[in-house]
C-alpha cells in the first residue's frame, strides 16, 4: 500500500459545528503531516507529527486540533471555524521526519467549505 | 523565515514546445524535491536533489540543482497534454521544514 487515504473527500460546514478530517497510511512512515492549501497557492505547512508526537505547530489557532491515535493515522477536528477557513486541507507522510531522503506522500485532500 | 519563490507564475505553451521553472531560495538548502500537482488534484512527489551542482533526469524532465544550492530547475522537453499542472519545488531548510515554492501553472496550448 503506497497511499495516504483521507476522508471525507468534500465537507461543507457552518461556523457552529464540530467536525473531523482522517487521514491514514499503512506505509510505515513515521512522520505526518497537515497542510492547507488556498486556490492557487502552495501547501502551508500546519503540523508536524514525528512518531506519534506532535513536533511543530505553526502557530495554527486552536480552532483547528490534531491528533495522532497512532502511527497509521492522523485526525484534524474542527471547531468554530471561520469562512476564511475554507480551503483544500492535505495530510502528508514521509519515512521520518528530519531524514531528508524522501519525498513525502500526500493523500488526495479534503475540500472543505465554511459557511 | 525561509522563502521560496518559483518564477514564472504561469506559463503557457504550444504543445511540443519547451518548458522551464526556476526556483529560488532565500537561504542555502540542505536538498529541494520537486512535485506535481494536476488541476483538482493533490503534489506527486517527483525527484530530490541533494548535491551542489546536481542534474538528474527523467524522461523528458531535466532537474538541476544550483552550485550555492539556492536555486532549483526544472526544464520538459517537447511537452504534451499530460504535463499540465502546477509545478512546486519545495526546500528542506536548516529549520527541518519541507518550504513549498509559489509554483509554476503550466497550461499546453494543443
Amino acid at each position: 500500500d503506497t497511499e495516504v487515504t483521507q476522508t471525507p473527500k468534500h465537507l461543507v460546514m457552518g461556523m457552529t459545528n464540530k467536525k473531523s478530517l482522517k487521514c491514514e497510511q499503512h506505509m510505515g512512515h513515521r512522520a505526518m503531516y497537515w497542510y492547507k492549501q488556498k486556490a492557487k497557492k502552495p501547501p502551508e505547512l500546519m503540523f508536524v507529527y514525528s512518531y506519534e508526537k506532535l513536533s511543530i505547530n505553526e502557530s495554527v489557532p486552536s480552532r483547528f486540533s490534531p491528533e495522532c491515535p497512532n502511527s497509521s493515522l492522523l485526525n484534524l477536528h474542527l471547531h468554530a471555524l471561520q469562512p476564511e477557513d475554507s480551503a483544500l486541507y492535505l495530510c502528508a507522510s514521509s519515512q521520518e521526519r528530519g531524514r531528508v531522503n524522501y519525498g513525502y506522500t500526500f493523500g488526495s485532500g479534503t475540500r472543505l467549505t465554511v459557511v | 523565515g525561509q522563502q521560496v519563490m518559483q518564477i514564472p507564475q504561469y506559463q503557457h505553451v504550444q504543445e511540443g514546445e519547451d518548458f522551464t521553472t526556476y526556483c529560488n531560495s532565500s537561504t542555502t538548502l540542505s536538498n529541494i524535491q520537486w512535485y506535481k500537482q494536476r488541476p483538482g488534484g493533490h503534489p506527486v512527489f517527483l525527484i530530490q536533489l541533494v548535491k551542489s551542482g546536481e542534474v538528474k533526469k527523467q524522461k523528458r524532465l531535466t532537474f538541476q540543482f544550483g552550485e550555492a544550492k539556492k536555486n532549483s530547475s526544472l526544464h520538459i522537453t517537447a511537452t504534451q497534454t499530460t504535463d499540465v499542472g502546477t509545478y512546486f519545488c519545495a526546500g528542506w531548510g536548516g529549520n527541518e521544514k519541507l518550504t513549498f515554492g509559489t509554483g509554476t501553472r503550466l497550461t499546453i496550448i494543443p
